[in-house]
């Protein structure tokens, strides 16, 4: 079975642009969890979509959105980019959700804005 | 690869020797704990997972040990290797509507050959 990917690896962006991340999960999984990682704050969670529906949302701002399709493929938006959101963002996927079954993780998309 | 956290406890072992890495988790209502490891330029990889109404769990050369008095979990690597060079986080899940993982900052784990 393919793995969680991410696309891209690596976006380079100036403040006040936004990017938008994209994230394929592991077939037949049905929940997709966002997570933002940085050497500070270590692994912060931003939201869990399950069947096209967000079900749970983390302690970011408004400029933080994402989505769910219905192949379960999810996207996450960031607008209006500040230095401080240069992180490597992580989606994982899991059969059910983060309730009893694991996360599985893609190699993250690395954003650095300028 | 970039750095996955700053100052971060580390664990230093010869090849070969056992590993145990600790983690406190924060909540006595979690009921689901997970293992993940991280190697440099990759995401978190599972390890091995458990749920609270069991106090050990076993999985190919590592355990995972669960004492829900003290809010204490280990990981036990035996005969460690080089491979297992990396940062290992443990993370909790206390419910809620669904609710999420929440991560322990991360032990480095370094194997000397």
């Amino acid at each position: 079975k393919a793995g969680v990917t991410q696309t891209p690896r690596y976006l380079i962006k100036t403040r006040g642009q936004q990017v938008t991340l994209s994230c394929s999960p592991i077939s037949g999984h049905r929940s997709v969890s966002w997570y933002q990682q940085t050497p500070g704050q270590g692994l912060q969670f931003l939201f869990e979509y399950f069947s096209e529906t967000q079900r749970n949302k983390g302690n970011f701002p408004g400029r933080f959105s994402g989505r769910q399709f219905s192949n379960s493929r999810s996207e996450m938006n960031v607008s209006t980019l500040e230095l401080g959101d240069s992180a490597l963002y992580l989606c994982a996927s899991s059969a059910t959700g983060p309730r009893f079954s694991p996360l599985h993780f893609g190699n993250g998309t690395r954003l650095t804005v300028t | 690869g970039e750095s996955v956290g700053l100052h971060l406890p580390t664990l230093s072992v010869q090849e070969g020797d056992n590993s145990i890495i600790n983690c406190a988790y924060s909540n006595s209502a979690s009921d689901y704990f997970i293992w993940y490891k991280q190697e440099s330029g990759k995401g978190p990889q599972f390890i091995i997972d458990i749920r609270s109404n069991m106090d050990k769990r076993q999985g190919q050369r590592v355990t995972v040990l669960l004492n829900k008095t003290v809010k204490h979990l280990s990981l036990q690597i035996a005969a460690t290797q080089p491979g297992d060079s990396a940062v290992y986080f443990c993370a909790e899940n206390y419910g809620g509507s669904q609710g999420n993982l929440i991560f322990g900052k991360g032990t480095k784990l370094s194997v000397k050959p």
